[in-house]
């Protein structure tokens, strides 16, 4: 049982380049969430899913965008990265409202 | 949508005495209040949490507090020790269909030995 498992842990793009990050959950859960943490900003939700085939946008979604073709499996796209989307990204699943959001280990994403 | 506010960003305390981080919630509708532990370098963890038809919880040396009618919830931590040193983010949800979970902006716990 590995919990939330994102991929990958650190990533160094160059401005305009694109890519996807992976956050993958056996726990079956519904919901799964992307935040970005940037210093005194605590978590910022990006986008998030309620279950298998949809998405929503959270506070900061501009520039970002995902997909949840299986219920495992949360993915979020930058298409045309840029330097205010270096942060440090985490995933987060629920099994539903109200109940306790199991992190991934973050990926550490720089853009140059 | 949901605002939370957390004071104090940084709170420094010798160990034994005791920490109280607070925050303020905008929604009337959150129901669901958590707190969440970060060492550095790795995830946040939960370590309590409240709902609204509660008032207070304990766990060992930590409890939280919730104040509906102000919409405020506290997170009081005794006996601190240095392990305690971390960020802590309080959290407000709502009980709905597209529910999210709203984070204030953390506080940096220091315990001084």
């Amino acid at each position: 049982n590995a919990g939330v498992t994102q991929t990958p842990k650190f990533r160094v793009l160059k401005t305009g380049q694109s890519m996807t990050l992976l956050c993958a959950q056996d726990m079956n859960h519904e919901y799964m969430y992307w935040y970005r943490q940037d210093p005194g900003m605590g978590l910022r939700l990006i986008h998030y899913s309620v279950g298998e085939g949809t998405t929503a946008k959270g506070e900061v979604p501009d520039g970002y965008n995902v997909s949840r073709l299986k219920k495992q499996n949360f993915l979020l796209g930058l298409e045309s990265a840029a330097p205010s989307q270096t942060s440090v990204y985490f995933c987060a699943s629920l099994l539903g409202v109200g109940t306790e959001a199991f992190f991934g280990q973050g990926t550490r994403l720089t853009v140059v | 949508g949901e605002n939370v506010e957390q004071h104090p960003s940084t709170l420094s305390v010798q160990e034994g005495d005791s920490a109280v981080i607070k925050c303020t919630y905008s929604d009337s509708a959150s129901n669901y209040f958590p707190w969440y532990k970060q060492e550095l370098g790795k995830r946040p963890q939960l370590i309590i949490d409240i709902r609204s038809n509660v008032g207070e919880k304990k766990d060992q040396r930590i409890a939280v507090t919730l104040n509906k009618t102000a919409k405020h919830f506290s997170l009081h931590i005794t006996e601190t020790q240095p392990e305690d040193s971390a960020v802590y983010f309080c959290a407000a949800s709502t009980h709905s269909g597209y529910s999210t979970l709203t984070f204030g902006k953390g506080t940096m716990l220091l315990v001084s030995p």
